[in-house]
């Protein structure tokens, strides 16, 4: 079955450490999306990519860096450099940028906490 | 104004009912609009998308489509417990300097015994 599959699911982070979440489609979907959810709150856009080897900043990239080298594979990167790391992270998928149509379709996330 | 704008909730209903879960949009050039829903804890998963004016159904659930009004609803009949979760409402927009889905912050949604 086509999907997103994200790992892992629950990732812990000292403080200092940069650590990487996976994010893998097989729905050849060209436009990939990584999103942070806070408790009760809404989703906000780290990054996105229309296509291979390019990438943009979202809403709130500081903190974050991402590669996108396969069209299968988006992986984030949560850097020292963000001081407020602990939420819930989303990667999504659409057939093209913006999800016109089809919509995007949702990994089952990881949960990142600092310890 | 927000592009999408949601009621945040709780929306709270008895079982059996109807809920009725509504979301405005900002971009008059939208052409699809989705919703989601969220269980707690739990990625969006999608439930249904509409394109055109009008009522689309799909089991229980309904969604309404006014683009002259920018709004778009959706109903679900017969409300589960099950049904507890927080709907996403979400429509393609340019923003940014790029084109995305704009999703709004959410109607939480509980269907009580």
């Amino acid at each position: 079955d086509g999907g997103i599959t994200q790992s892992p699911k629950y990732l812990f982070r000292k403080e200092g450490q940069n650590v990487t979440l996976s994010c893998e489609q097989n729905l050849n979907h060209d436009a990939m999306y990584w999103y942070r959810q806070d408790p009760g709150q809404g989703l906000r856009l780290i990054y996105y990519s229309q296509i291979v080897n390019d990438f943009q900043k979202g809403d709130i990239a500081e903190g974050y860096s991402v590669s996108r080298e396969k069209k299968e594979s988006f992986p984030l990167t949560v850097t020292s450099a963000q001081k407020n790391p602990t939420a819930f992270y989303l990667c999504a998928s659409s057939s093209r940028a913006g999800g016109d149509n089809y919509g995007y379709t949702f990994g089952s996330g990881t949960r990142l906490t600092v310890v | 104004q927000k592009e999408v704008e949601q009621n945040s909730g709780p929306l709270s209903v008895p079982e059996g009912a109807i809920a009725s879960l509504n979301c405005t949009y900002s971009d008059r050039g939208s052409q699809s609009f989705f919703w989601y829903r969220q269980y707690s804890g739990k990625s969006p998963e999608l439930i249904m998308s509409i394109y055109s004016n009008g009522d689309k159904e799909d089991g229980r659930f309904t969604a309404q489509l006014n683009k002259a009004s920018q709004y778009v609803s959706l109903l679900i009949r017969d409300s589960q417990p099950s049904d507890s979760a927080t709907y996403l409402c979400a429509v393609p927009g340019f923003s940014g300097g790029y084109n995305k889905l704009i999703f709004g912050a959410g109607t939480r949604l509980a269907v009580h015994p």
